[in-house]
């Protein structure tokens, strides 16, 4: 099984330009989430859903959007890149609500110069 | 709100030796416990959870947990690491839709 399949794995952005952060499992997850991962910080929540359909913010929204058009697919999308927006990002997906596990994709690692 | 302390950023272990990673957490409600390990360059994955019952948890890899609900605390252990156990490992703690994550602690099994 595929589980939730990130892509691109890395990349390199100027400051202002925009991108998409691909998600997509094939677990019929109705729950899918969005975290960024910072040295020393641990995982900080950028965005969620619980169902096609419905986002919702998390910890660090700012400089983020996402939409939620199918189950499998949960798009994270930066308009403006900035330095601060340098990280490791990684989606993830769960079968219900926070009691159940949550599997994750592999990250991509985004740096903005 | 809810957060998550992990006291300690790194462990330094002999092979074969016990470990215990430590996790505190705050909370006014009850919540759900998790420990993840991220091996490096790849996502999470789950070790062990706790919902309810038993505050003795088991995990994968010989891995396991005890909850203390008066220390709020959820440490997790294993008697005997092994050179594979060298990775990366988080608490986090749920309640409804939302799992927050603790900084983590990085654990190094030394040959």
């Amino acid at each position: 099984n595929a589980g939730v399949t990130q892509t691109p794995k890395f990349r390199i952005l100027k400051i202002g330009q925009s991108m998409t952060l691909q998600c997509t499992q094939d677990m019929n997850h109705n729950y899918m989430y969005w975290y960024r991962q910072d040295p020393g910080m641990g995982l900080k929540l950028i965005y969620y859903s619980v169902g096609a359909g419905i986002t919702d913010k998390g910890e660090v929204p700012n400089g983020y959007n996402v939409s939620r058009s199918t189950t499998e697919d949960f798009p994270l999308r930066l308009e403006l890149a900035a330095p601060s927006q340098t990280s490791v990002y990684f989606c993830a997906s769960s079968r219900k609500r926070s009691d159940t596990e949550a599997f994750f994709g592999q990250g991509t690692r985004l740096t903005v110069v | 709100a809810q957060s998550v302390t992990q006291l300690d950023s790194q462990v330094p272990v002999f092979e074969e030796a016990p470990v215990e990673l430590r996790c505190n957490y705050s909370s006014s409600v009850s919540v759900y416990l998790f420990w993840y390990v991220q091996y490096p360059n790849q996502g999470l994955q789950l070790l062990l959870k706790y919902l309810s019952g038993s505050t003795l948890v088991k995990g994968i890899n010989g891995f396991e947990a005890e909850f203390n609900k008066s220390q709020t605390s959820f440490h997790l252990r294993k008697p005997s690491v092994h050179i594979s156990d060298t990775a990366e490992y988080f608490c986090a703690v749920a309640h409804y839709d939302k799992v927050i994550f603790g900084p983590g602690t990085s654990l190094s099994v030394i040959p």
